[in-house]
């Protein structure tokens, strides 16, 4: 079945600017994670949805980054003001909810450069 | 906190010899232990875990890994290398309490490149 996806594949924007970017989790899962993965290191927590709502979101840096999932499905992650900080890879993962055993499948990611 | 050291930053190894790949962990409950893969411009593909029960999980294209509680640690291993197994390797872990509470985050190790070599 279909996988992970995210879009856009990859976003430049210009310091100060706002980016959306998009993942739609796989059929079934109910549990969707965003991560970002800087050059060199492993991927880092940001925010994890159980269905609608935000059960975590103690990975978020600060106030610019917000993410939503309204309908429990497909997730946008917001960042505001943008930063050259912010230039990493931003991968979305889903799996089922309900017990920590359950592994996450990740996108392909979405490399966002700022300039 | 959790946390998860994978001390080399690059294995290299020939084809058809054994390749070991190192993953130590910090956690205050119960760990639950993840390896996953890396291909260049593509995402993190999960290759086995550990839970719970035999210390020794086999998981896809003949990768295992061997739980060690003393050691803290969740080695990556195969039998015989292929070049195609050339990738970034990522070790990770999830703090679970005794209870079974926990967060459901998972955090990585920074990466092994592993280079096979013909």
């Amino acid at each position: 079945g279909a996988g992970v996806s995210q879009t856009p594949s990859n976003k430049v924007t210009e310091k100060g600017k706002y980016v959306e970017l998009r993942c739609d989790p796989i059929s079934g899962h109910t549990a969707l994670y965003w991560y970002r993965q800087s050059l060199g290191q492993g991927p880092e927590f940001l925010i994890y949805f159980q269905g609608t709502g935000a059960a975590d979101d103690s990975g978020l840096p600060n106030d610019r980054f917000f993410a939503v999932r309204p309908e429990g499905s497909v997730s946008t992650l917001k960042i505001q003001r943008t930063e050259r900080g912010d230039s990493a890879v931003y991968l979305c993962a889903s799996s089922f909810a309900g017990g920590h055993s359950y592994e996450q499948y990740f996108g392909p990611g979405t490399r966002l450069t700022v300039t | 906190a959790q946390s998860v050291a994978q001390p080399e930053d690059q294995v290299n190894v020939a084809e058809g010899n054994p390749l070991t790949v190192k993953c130590t962990y910090s956690v205050s409950g119960n760990p639950y232990l993840f390896w996953y893969v890396q291909y260049p411009n593509r995402g993190l593909q999960f290759l086995l875990k550990y839970i719970t029960g035999d210390n020794l999980v086999k998981g896809s294209y003949g990768f295992e890994a061997e739980f060690n509680k003393s050691q803290t640690s969740f080695h990556l291993k195969k039998p015989s290398a292929l070049v195609s197994d050339s990738a970034l390797y990522f070790c990770a872990v999830r703090d679970v309490s005794y209870s079974g509470a926990g967060s459901y985050q998972l955090t990585f190790g920074k990466g092994t490149k592993l280079s096979v070599i013909p």
